[in-house]
């Protein structure tokens, strides 16, 4: 079935780099856009970023653009997201999400854990 | 930017009683452009509908979605316990996507 598997979470300091993984598994990852969307501790659901199925267009939400870069690999079936000049607020659950039908996301991994603190 | 406003923001409800969640845009929308999920605690998202209407592989048929233009509704027929969780609507607009806040749906 298909699968999604996020890693790379921790802590980290204000103004460090961290780079999160997703694998993808049961379905052709070349043929489909994939997102990353965010959650804080005890709020709501945040859009953060999208490549579309062949890497080469990439939205950014405001809030991550400039410090953020999505990217694909579909030879290994991984998408990534490098995260640059970490702020405390972007402390949250990182989850990566298959673009599936229409604009909705149809596959979503467990998550990976970012918490950004001196 | 387009604004979603999700209302209640929290619905106490019983088992067995119907649920209407409602999603509005700050403007008009193509309701291709509307997609609602359910979360559970320490879980993902799970995909609903989209579309504004239509509902995905495996959501059972007590799940609806209606609406166009700014307003759009969810609407649980007969709650089941594992139905009380929370949903969100998104809206696609502009090369991103918004979510709404959410909609908690409780045990009465």
């Amino acid at each position: 079935q298909e699968q999604l598997v996020e890693s790379g979470g921790g802590v980290v300091q204000p103004g460090r780099s961290l780079r999160l993984s997703c694998a993808a598994s049961g379905f052709i990852f070349s043929n489909y856009g994939m997102h990353w969307v965010r959650q804080a501790p005890g709020k709501g659901l945040e859009w953060v970023a999208v490549v579309s199925y062949d890497g080469s267009k990439k939205y950014y939400a405001d809030s991550v653009k400039g410090r953020f870069t999505i990217s694909k690999d579909d030879s290994k079936n991984m998408l990534y997201v490098q995260m640059n000049s970490l702020r405390v607020e972007d402390t949250a659950v990182y989850y990566c999400a298959k673009w599936g039908v229409y604009y909705g996301m149809d596959v979503w991994g467990q998550g990976t854990t970012v918490t950004v603190s001196s | 930017e387009i604004v979603l406003t999700q209302s209640p923001g929290t619905l106490s409800l019983s088992p067995g009683e119907r649920a209407t969640l409602s999603c509005r845009a700050s403007q008009s929308v193509s309701s291709s452009y509307l997609t609602w999920y359910q979360q559970k605690p320490g879980q993902a998202p799970r995909l609903l509908i989209y579309g504004a209407s239509t509902r995905a592989t495996g959501i059972p048929d007590r799940f609806s979605g209606s609406g166009s233009g700014t307003d759009f509704t969810l609407t649980i027929s007969s709650l089941e316990p594992a139905d009380f969780a929370v949903y969100y609507c998104q809206l696609y607009g502009s090369s991103s996507w918004t979510f709404g806040q959410g909609t908690k749906v409780e045990i009465k």
